[in-house]
């Protein structure tokens, strides 16, 4: 059974920095393209960034490019967001998520809440 | 990359059928398979129940079902039970090599 679990949520002023985590497990991470996908609260589902199996390629939605990086290690089997410069509209439950054939097995999420 | 297109809200009886349908352009839904459904229920985080169009991943109830004709996709629930009652999102592979999902679809089951 594939496990993702996510840390590193919590409150932050904007303009702050955040680095969230996501260890895996019951897949193998170094095959898997890895996605971050947002839920503001009350809202949709919103694609973030991805990262291809070895690091390579990465990807981002135009609303973090330059501000957030994606990145894993897969000696550690860890997926991780980089949130820098962070605004009010990236508060959002952060969710690390895995993609095979185009669907994505989801973590439970990480709530990142960006207030002054 | 704007969101795909899914009605607000669907309704339906205990036992009846249903389809959610997902809009998008030539850019995503009809220049890919990569067609994926999820089921969210309030507070917990969102399930696979469609992926590739039409597939469905092991454990989803063969009451599911997804196809796709052109720019729409459409996820078919029949047999409504009320633990269908859920948010569902359509999403969609692009030619940005991004992923863009749909604005949700409530269902209620009356």
């Amino acid at each position: 059974e594939v496990q993702l679990v996510e840390s590193g949520g919590g409150l932050v002023q904007p303009g702050g920095s955040l680095r969230l985590s996501c260890a895996a497990s019951g897949l193998i991470f170094s095959s898997s393209w890895m996605y971050w996908v947002r839920q503001a609260p009350g809202k949709g589902l919103v694609w973030v960034s991805r990262i291809s199996p070895d690091g390579s390629t990465t990807t981002y939605a135009d609303s973090v490019k330059g501000r957030f990086t994606i990145s894993r290690d897969n000696t550690k089997n860890t997926l991780y967001l980089q949130m820098n410069s962070l605004r009010a509209e990236d508060s959002a439950v952060y969710y690390c998520t895995r993609s095979q054939r185009g669907g994505l097995d989801w973590g439970q999420g990480t709530m990142v809440t960006v207030s002054s | 990359q704007s969101a795909l297109t899914q009605p607000a809200s669907v309704s339906g009886s205990p036992g009846q059928s249903i389809t959610i349908s997902c809009t998008g352009t030539s850019s995503d839904i009809s220049a890919y398979n990569y067609v994926s459904w999820y089921q969210q229920h309030p507070g917990k985080a969102p399930k696979l129940m469609i992926y590739e169009v039409s597939n469905r991943p092991s454990g989803v109830s063969n009451r599911f079902s997804g196809s796709k004709s052109g720019n729409t996709a459409s996820l078919a629930i029949s047999g409504l039970q009320a633990e269908d009652e859920a948010d569902y999102y359509c999403s969609s592979f692009t030619s940005s090599s991004t992923v863009v999902f749909g604005g949700g679809t409530k269902l209620t089951v009356l």
